[in-house]
């Protein structure tokens, strides 16, 4: 069954300190996977997304990288308004068009 | 990026009546949406995928008689909650694509639909 992992579940960092969110899956074949922050309360707001092993893309603090089996994001110096919900799906060949499989995302609190 | 907006932002319903969501891409046109539900502290779990002019198809488990969904032009779906139960308080988001492809999918804002 096609799936997608995320951790940690939940990180607090401290302004400044730089850490990873993760997000594993397993799909027949992937077309692209994607990262989304969302805010409570707000639907998600789309970041990157990454098409092939290797591939990095960067946007202000975050970046985002991909491999055969899991991608990562990221956070270099975080400020306390990056403080949000990281979810990342993917889209797989085969599927129905455009359907994405969510992961459960990674809450990341950032303190001042 | 695209926008899409999503209205109402938050409804109240009493139990037994019916509550109508819009999703409406603003800047493109969208030939596919798509219907989600998020539970707290839960992923977003899709419910049925809409093309433009045709009948939706629903995620199993998904009561299409429930939830009624309409894409009758290429900017606008909507989602109606029929007899809504307390068991339909959610957070219901859509989500727009522009066509086949790795097209990135653009999200509303959501609705928070409370049953009482």
């Amino acid at each position: 069954e096609d799936q997608v992992t995320q951790s940690p579940e939940a990180l607090r960092l401290q302004e400044g300190e730089s850490s990873s969110l993760n997000c594993s899956y397993t799909v027949s074949g992937l077309r692209g996977l994607f990262w989304y922050r969302q805010d409570p309360g707000k639907g998600p707001e789309f970041l990157f997304t990454l098409y092939s092993a290797g591939e990095e893309k960067e946007k202000e603090r975050l970046k985002a990288t991909l491999t055969k089996k899991e991608s990562f994001l990221h956070i270099t110096a975080p400020k306390p308004e990056d403080s949000a919900t990281y979810l990342c799906a993917v889209r797989e060949y085969g599927g129905a068009t455009n359907k994405l499989i969510f992961g459960t995302g990674t809450l990341l609190a950032v303190q001042p | 990026g695209a926008v899409v907006s999503q209205h109402p932002s938050r409804v109240i319903c009493k139990s037994g009546t019916s509550v109508k969501i819009e999703c409406r891409s603003l800047d493109f046109q969208a030939t596919t949406m798509f219907w989600y539900r998020q539970f707290p502290k839960q992923s977003l779990m899709l419910m049925a995928t809409s093309n433009e002019g045709s009948k939706a198809t629903y995620e199993q488990g998904v009561e299409k008689d429930k939830f009624l969904i309409n894409h009758a032009s290429l900017t606008l779906s909507t989602l109606t909650v029929t007899s809504a139960h307390p068991e339909d308080s959610s957070f219901y988001i859509c989500s727009a694509g522009s066509g086949t492809g790795n097209t990135e999918a653009f999200f509303g804002q959501g609705t928070r639909l409370t049953v009482v």
